[in-house]
C-alpha cells in the first residue's frame, strides 16, 4: 500500500517562530488532508489539498503532486498550535480511505 | 450542523465485556468511516460505509470486531468479547466526496 512519511517526527519552537512540515507520499494521490490533534485528542480539518496552495490565516499549504510531497507552513506560532500535525492522503479515484502518516508532535513555549 | 457526534466519550469495561461504540455522522455525508488510534500502530482505518453499504472492511482486526449502519445518519462498531488489546480511541468520520471530518472519538479501556 502507499507510504506516507511525516519530518520531523517532534519539533519545539519558540512562540512566533515559523515552521515548515513535510509529508512525502510513495504513490499518485487523488486526496491529502492536513489535520492538527490538539491535546485534547480532537482531531481539526486544516487543509484538503490534493494539488495546489492554499491559505488560512496563519496556516498554509502547498502540495506538489508531480513530486509526491506537501508542505504545511506555520508562521508566528502560538501555543494553541501545539499538538500533532497530521497527513492523510487517497491514492484511490474517487473518495474512499485515507491513509495516515505518523505525524509531527510539536510543541511551542511562550 | 453540530458536526460528527460520538458516544460514549470514553468507556472502561472488562474484559470479556460487549462493548458498543455510536456515530452519528454530519448530515448529507454518504460516507462513513471507523478508525482505532493507538501508539503503536497510529490511525488506521477499520472499515468504511458509502450509502449505508459497507465498501471495505479489510482494517477491521477480527471476528470480534462488527460494524453496521442501519440508516444515513446512525452507524455503531460492536466488539464481542472485548480484549485489553482493544484499548484505543476509535474514531468515526464522515464525508462527502471530498473532505473527511472526524468525531471527538471514544477512548476505550479494557481491563
Amino acid at each position: 500500500g502507499i507510504q506516507v512519511e511525516q519530518s520531523p517526527p517532534d519539533l519545539i519552537l519558540q512562540e512566533g517562530a515559523n515552521s515548515t512540515l513535510r509529508c512525502n507520499f510513495s504513490d499518485s494521490v487523488n486526496n491529502l488532508q492536513w489535520f492538527h490533534q490538539n491535546p485534547w485528542g480532537q482531531l481539526i480539518n486544516l487543509f484538503y489539498i490534493p494539488s495546489g496552495t492554499k491559505q488560512n490565516g496563519r496556516l498554509s499549504a502547498t502540495t506538489v503532486a508531480t513530486e509526491r510531497y506537501s508542505l504545511l507552513y506555520i508562521s508566528s506560532s502560538q501555543t494553541t498550535d501545539s499538538g500533532v500535525y497530521f497527513c492523510a492522503v487517497d491514492m484511490n479515484t474517487g473518495f474512499q480511505k485515507l491513509v495516515f502518516g505518523t505525524g509531527t508532535r510539536l510543541l511551542v513555549s511562550p | 450542523d453540530a458536526g460528527v457526534i460520538q458516544s460514549p466519550r470514553h468507556e472502561v469495561t472488562e474484559m470479556g465485556q460487549e462493548v458498543t461504540l455510536r456515530c452519528k455522522p454530519i448530515s448529507g455525508h454518504d460516507y462513513l468511516f471507523w478508525y482505532r488510534q493507538t501508539m503503536m500502530r497510529g490511525l488506521e482505518l477499520l472499515i468504511y460505509f458509502n450509502n449505508n453499504v459497507p465498501i471495505d472492511d479489510s482494517g477491521m482486526p477480527e471476528d470480534r470486531f462488527s460494524a453496521k449502519m442501519p440508516n444515513a445518519s446512525f452507524s455503531t462498531l460492536k466488539i464481542q468479547p472485548s480484549e485489553p488489546r482493544d484499548s484505543a480511541v476509535y474514531f468515526c468520520a464522515s464525508g462527502a466526496n471530498t473532505e473527511a471530518f472526524f468525531g471527538q472519538g471514544t477512548r476505550l479501556t479494557v481491563v
